[in-house]
């Protein structure tokens, strides 16, 4: 069966500090990569998303990720974060076999100020 | 345009009651989707829909009803509620299928006792 990994439940951070939250992948053939991102009291949001081509995708409010392919992971990076990134992070995965969108866990990130 | 809009924000039932949870969206987005979140497990899909008329189960439909009979509306049914759909619940909506970003409403959180 398919899933998504997310490792890391809870994150602590210092503003201007370095982001890396993981998330790994069981699925076949071609697949489809998303982080969305939950502020709180906001909705759930997209964040970014992976389809094709250059594995190193930028998203929004300087969040980048990296797909490789080898180690079925799309991790989340942001070189310096901010206060205003508290919140739920869920990196997201389908395939172009027509599977559901499967969530992983979700991350909790507090930036500390 | 208010994207995707559900009612009640938050409800408090009692083992064995029924409700409607209800989603509209103004997008006019042919997907539209029911997940429900509990902590740590981020977002299960329940029932999905392709277009009106059009309804398919998710991971975990048991419990669960919907109805698709607008493009706009898509309601989620509880028949017989239990503890175990205690949870917070989110609609969204898609311009096309899996690979498309979805759309979140704000969520309605349930409690049943």
């Amino acid at each position: 069966a398919q899933s998504v990994s997310q490792h890391n439940h809870h994150v602590i951070l210092s503003e201007a500090a370095s982001l890396e939250l993981g998330c790994n992948y069981s699925y076949g053939g071609t697949v489809n990569l998303f982080w969305y991102v939950q502020y709180p009291g906001q909705h759930l949001q997209l964040l970014l998303k992976y389809f094709s081509g250059d594995p190193l995708v930028k998203g929004i409010k300087g969040f980048e990720a990296e797909f490789i392919k080898s180690k079925f992971s799309f991790n989340l990076r942001k070189p310096s974060v901010q206060w205003s990134d508290t919140a739920e992070y869920f990196c997201a995965v389908t395939n172009n076999a027509g599977n559901m969108l499967t969530f992983g866990g979700g991350t909790r990130l507090m930036v500390k100020p | 345009n208010a994207g995707v809009t559900q009612t009640p924000k938050f409800r408090i039932l009692k083992i064995g009651q029924s409700m409607t949870l209800q989603c509209t969206q103004d997008m006019n987005h042919n997907y539209m989707y029911w997940y429900r979140q509990d902590p740590g497990m981020g977002l299960k899909l329940i029932y999905y829909s392709v277009g009106a008329g059009i309804t398919d189960k998710g991971e975990v439909p048991n419990g669960y009803n919907v109805s698709r009979s607008t493009t706009e509306d898509f309601p989620l049914r509880l028949e017989l509620a239990a503890p175990s759909q205690t949870s917070v619940y989110f609609c969204a909506s898609s311009r096309g299928t899996w690979g498309e970003t979805q759309y979140f409403g704000p969520g309605t959180r349930l409690l049943v006792l």
